[in-house]
This record gives structure tokens, C-alpha cells and sequence, in this order.
């Protein structure tokens, strides 16, 4: 068991720019989760998915993100033109289908908008 | 909508001094309560889940108790390594993601 993989660990980018995340999950998770944790705060839902569907979306997240999983392994999450208040932890989590299930989270990635 | 309260927000312990760490909630149908470790700058690290009232969960000098109401987090003995935010969060419904409280810092002094 390797854990929840994140690259890049650390992103500085400009304001207007676009940045993706990776997460690979563990390896039998079918269930992939991701999440945004600001200072001094407890992660926020921002999507999931089964497989390859994506099945939940936060009403707060904003058009500018996006997010895939293709082959039902990896996932991808992208913001695009990004804004000061972008600038986050963005934490990526897996666990196996079921309700009660142990998520198990990422180190996570952090992004810093100059 | 589901809420999660964590209290205190942050609490500072003698090394040996045993204290515990609150989170209320008000959901709709409790599916689970889970407490995660968090040291700075990394992920959450899972503790415990707890599924219904009266159970309870230990591990090392942690033990984790559930009401219809709220969870404790009971630290005894605490050592400095135990120092780190504990997050509590509730996944209720039939929803298969968490809500998270806002987390309670710990700092555990020698």
C-alpha cells in the first residue's frame, strides 16, 4: 500500500495562469475524492468520483476548475486563470465504494497565486 | 446541511496532563464520524470512524467516543509528538463525502 499519490507537491504560479494537480489514488480505491483546505480551516468538498464518473460537484466550485479521472485510476484537477484566492491546499483522497468506508487522504498540493 | 463544531480551537497541555477534545454535529442520518491527525503542511492522517452512539474506538493514548450529539477525543498522558490539529468530520445521508469541522490544534509541551 504506497498511499494517495500528489504531484506537484508546491505550485508558485501568476495570477491568470493555468495549473493542474495529479492524485493517484490507492491502487483498489474506486472512489476518488478532492478537497481544498485553506489556513486555519478543515478541508472543503470540492468533487468525487466512481470509477471514471465524476458524481458530486460542490455548488462552490467555480467554472475556472475541472476535474477528470479518464480510466478510472488517476485524477487530474485543473483551475484555469487563476485568482489570489485560489491559492490553497488542494488535497486529493480515496477510498473503496460504500458508505462508512475510511477515506484516506493525500499530502497534499500546494498552490500559492502571486 | 450538515455542521460540525470542533471545540476548544486550540489547547495547550503539560506533557502527562490529560484532557479531551470536542466536536458536536447536526446532521441527517449518520453514516460515519471520523477523527483525522493533521501536522502542518501535510495531509490528514485517519485515526478512527465511529458508526453509531456508544461505540467507541482506542489507539495508544487516544480514545475516541460517540453520542447522538458529539464525539470526544479523550488524549491521555499526551506526549510532544502528540502535538498536531485533530480533525473531526461526519459523513451523513447518502452522501459519500465528508464535512469537516474546522479542527482543534494541539500543542503538548515537555
Amino acid at each position: 500500500d504506497t498511499g494517495v499519490s500528489q504531484d506537484p507537491r508546491h505550485k508558485i504560479t501568476k495570477r491568470g495562469q493555468n495549473v493542474t494537480f495529479r492524485c493517484d489514488p490507492i491502487s483498489e480505491h474506486n472512489r476518488l475524492y478532492w478537497y481544498r483546505q485553506t489556513l486555519g480551516q478543515g478541508p472543503e468538498f470540492l468533487t468525487y468520483f466512481q470509477n471514471e464518473a465524476q458524481l458530486e460537484k460542490s455548488r462552490l466550485l467555480s467554472d475556472r476548475f475541472s476535474a477528470e479521472r479518464p480510466k478510472g485510476s488517476f485524477s487530474t484537477l485543473e483551475i484555469q486563470r487563476t485568482e489570489q484566492g485560489d491559492s490553497a491546499m488542494y488535497l486529493c483522497a480515496s477510498s473503496l465504494g460504500g458508505p462508512g468506508n475510511t477515506i484516506y487522504f493525500g499530502e497534499g498540493s500546494w498552490l500559492t497565486v502571486v | 446541511e450538515d455542521q460540525v463544531t470542533q471545540s476548544p480551537e486550540a489547547l495547550r497541555l503539560q506533557e502527562g496532563e490529560s484532557s479531551s477534545l470536542n466536536c458536536s454535529y447536526t446532521v441527517s442520518g449518520l453514516r460515519g464520524l471520523f477523527w483525522y491527525r493533521q501536522d502542518p503542511g501535510k495531509g490528514p492522517e485517519f485515526l478512527f470512524t465511529l458508526y453509531s452512539a456508544g461505540e467507541e474506538k482506542e489507539k495508544e493514548r487516544l480514545k475516541a467516543t460517540l453520542t447522538k450529539k458529539e464525539s470526544f477525543l479523550h488524549i491521555t498522558a499526551p506526549k510532544p509528538e502528540d502535538s498536531a490539529t485533530y480533525l473531526c468530520a461526519v459523513q451523513a445521508g447518502g452522501y459519500s463525502t465528508l464535512t469537516f469541522g474546522k479542527g482543534t490544534m494541539l500543542l503538548v509541551s515537555p
